[in-house]
């Protein structure tokens, strides 16, 4: 079964204590990326990759690395988390070329930042 | 940054009536139009994506049509069921950039 899968999936944390959300995906997709969702707004990119080693910022990196050193996983560091952090966050795969492929989601991190 | 903009943002429809909604996009540079269902504590699952100017796509009782050159996209959701029920996101991607923009959703909630 395709997935993409996030953990955890819900963690409650304090301001600058480090934190990784990983991201694992079976579909040998190239592209995977981070957005982050908060009320009122859309799903906003953080990060994305287009294959191993290559990394790129969205629309808000500030205060998140990525990683990407294999395929299937794309982890998401907050070195120093801050309350302006607290947010659900998703990983999405893209399959094939270009952007007539769908995005697969994973089922969201939520976290909060105290 | 590309602005997606989708109106309504709520919508209450009782069942067994037809609704749509509608999401505009810089027509500009166009590249592709992307639909998700998004379902409280699930994940987003894409719909529909479109390419075409004119393009109508459907599944089952819901279908969407393409305007690229005024850049907007209808959404139809025909004979709403409870199911229905769910926030509806589109995003549009311009060309010469490797980002999908979302807009801010709009949520339908389906009247029993």
């Amino acid at each position: 079964e395709a997935q993409v899968t996030q953990n955890p999936r819900y963690l409650i944390t304090v301001t600058g204590k480090k934190l990784t959300v990983t991201c694992s995906q079976n579909m040998n997709h190239e592209y995977m990326s981070w957005y982050r969702q908060d009320p009122g707004l859309g799903l906003r990119q953080i990060y994305y990759s287009m294959n191993v080693e290559v990394t790129d910022k969205g629309d808000v990196p500030e205060g998140y690395k990525v990683s990407r050193k294999e395929k299937r996983n794309f982890p998401l560091i907050l070195e120093s988390p801050s309350p302006n952090q607290t947010s659900l966050y998703f990983c999405a795969t893209k399959g094939g070329g270009g952007w007539t492929g769908e995005l697969f989601f994973g089922e969201g991190s939520r976290l909060t930042v105290l | 940054i590309l602005n997606v903009e989708q109106s309504p943002q709520s919508l209450h429809v009782q069942e067994g009536d037809s609704t749509n909604f509608t999401c505009s996009f810089p027509s500009s540079n166009f590249y592709a139009l992307h639909w998700y269902r998004w379902e409280t504590a699930k994940s987003p699952e894409a719909l529909f994506v479109m390419t075409l100017n004119g393009d109508e796509k459907k599944k089952g009782r819901i279908s969407a049509t393409l305007n690229t050159k005024e850049g907007y996209s209808y959404l139809y959701i025909k004979g709403s069921q409870p199911e229905d029920s769910a926030t509806y996101l589109c995003a549009s991607r311009a060309g010469g950039n490797e980002k999908l923009t979302f807009g801010t959703g709009t949520r339908l909630t389906i009247i029993p």
